[in-house]
């Protein structure tokens, strides 16, 4: 099945510090990837929309600035958290819509990325 | 505002029994829904699907039934086994093109041998 892998797993690192994080699609092509984000026992909440070869499109309230988002292949988004603070520590999840085309194919998640700033 | 709410965040329930999880939305645009399983420190993976043309959909021990009159659905897992303890969030989409999912808050089901 549709595959969709993330790294890495788990960061720490310093304040002011900037960190990415990979997504990628390993068997199929993905033009949109979704970016959210989990706080603990709360639900995912979606941060931006990548798109290949575009501009992404960041939810209200998420700092596009801060939150650097690039899609320069169908399968390779990156998410880069520029000058962490502690308050971005979080479960940062991707996801992308599998090969079946159109809004009925489920999505499709990597494992997370745990950032941990210290 | 919540668009998906998943009102009990845990539920406990012995093997071999039903499982039933509850998900209620408010945007009436919304006409897929799924459900997905999370364990701890993993991305969710994907379980079951409705559109809105159906009311109910099965896939093994998972059955996913749909009232779009009540705007609630639930998650039916029979017979439940330890392997299902997990975090089950329930998702949404409006099917106008690539959109993304919304998704409830997560029920924490355990399931006790």
């Amino acid at each position: 099945g549709a595959v969709v892998s993330q790294h890495p797993s788990w960061v720490i690192c310093k304040s002011g510090t900037s960190v990415k994080i990979e997504c990628r699609s390993l068997d199929f092509q993905a033009t949109t990837m979704f970016w959210y984000r989990q706080f603990p026992k709360q639900s995912l909440m979606l941060m931006a929309t990548s798109n290949e070869g575009s501009k992404a499109t960041y939810e209200q309230g998420v700092e596009k600035d801060k939150f650097l988002i690039n899609h320069a292949s169908l399968t390779l988004s990156t998410l880069t958290v520029t000058s962490a603070h502690p308050e971005d520590s979080s479960f940062y999840i991707c996801s992308a819509r599998g090969p079946r085309t159109g809004s009925d194919s489920p999505l499709h998640f990597g494992n997370g990325t745990r950032l941990t700033v210290t | 505002d919540q668009q998906v709410k998943q009102n009990s965040p845990s539920l406990s329930v012995q093997e071999g029994r039903i499982s039933i999880l509850n998900c209620d939305y408010t945007n009436s645009m919304f006409d897929y829904f799924l459900w997905y399983k999370k364990y701890p420190a993993e991305g969710p993976t994907f379980l079951i699907s409705i559109s809105s043309i159906k009311d109910k959909n099965e896939d093994g021990r998972f059955t996913v039934f749909l009232n779009k009159s009540a705007k609630h659905l639930s998650l039916h897992i029979v017979p439940s086994q330890p392997g299902d303890s997990a975090v089950y969030f329930c998702a949404a989409s409006a099917r106008s093109g690539n959109t993304p999912l919304v998704f409830g808050k997560g029920t924490r089901l355990s399931v006790i041998a």
